[in-house]
């Protein structure tokens, strides 16, 4: 599986886009980039899921580069409720236990 | 609908003690993990059932760590002999689709806090 590097914390004021990169320099042509989300004492979350295309759902928005190298997260108007760790997990077709890694601290603040 | 639920939500146990923590599934999930999460870290995979048959238990730390799912809905993982190391938060996700990277939404409970003292 293909290694991930992300920020250790980042923090957003409420109300703005948090924007939460996530590089996979190593991911294969096979593997899909999910995002997922640990809001404190709770289990984690799916959040979006994608290829190589731009993806977008009610939660977030999720740009991956053209050479699948780097991907970044984007919650468009960051609230309170979205104070969590952010996961960024390669998912190869042969598998699917998750591997998440340390993730991204997120700190949204009033 | 209902979520995936685990019981209990907080164990205490005396090192050496047994301890077997439950995990009930979304009704009609086929798959089922288990994840172990220490104190600051991401969760970590212990094993996965494919209805009742369990498929990988390539994390399982050592043979202390026992998990089973005989009727293809609920699960327990039971741990014997419980040591310190053992003190972590466990986790139980299910997912309807099979080894299918296209789609792999699971959903996790809330986790059973661990507590070896």
């Amino acid at each position: 599986d293909a290694k991930t590097t992300q920020p250790t914390s980042m923090d957003c004021a409420e109300g703005r886009a948090a924007n939460l990169p996530c590089n996979h320099s190593t991911i294969s042509g096979n593997e899909y980039v999910y995002w997922y989300r640990q809001i404190h004492s709770q289990g984690p979350q799916y959040i979006i899921h994608g290829l190589k295309n731009n993806e977008t759902n009610e939660m977030a928005s999720l740009i991956i580069t053209e050479d699948r190298k780097s991907s970044t997260l984007i919650l468009p108007h960051a609230t309170l409720r979205d104070t969590a760790v952010y996961y960024c997990i390669p998912l190869q077709g042969s598998g699917d236990k998750l591997t998440f890694g340390t993730g991204t601290r997120l700190a949204v603040r009033p | 609908g209902a979520g995936v639920s685990q019981s209990p939500r907080y164990k205490v146990a005396k090192r050496g003690q047994d301890v077997a923590l439950r995990c009930d599934p979304i009704s009609g999930h086929v798959s089922l993990f288990w994840y172990q999460q220490a104190l600051g870290q991401g969760p970590e995979f212990l094993t996965y059932f494919q209805n009742e048959a369990q498929l990988d238990k390539s994390g399982l730390p050592s043979d202390r760590f026992f998990a089973e799912r005989p009727e293809g809905s609920v699960s327990t993982l039971k741990i014997q002999r419980t040591q310190q190391e053992d003190s972590a938060v466990y986790l139980c996700a299910s997912s309807r689709t099979v080894r299918r990277a296209s789609y792999n939404e699971q959903f996790f409970g809330p986790g059973t806090r661990l507590t070896v003292l």
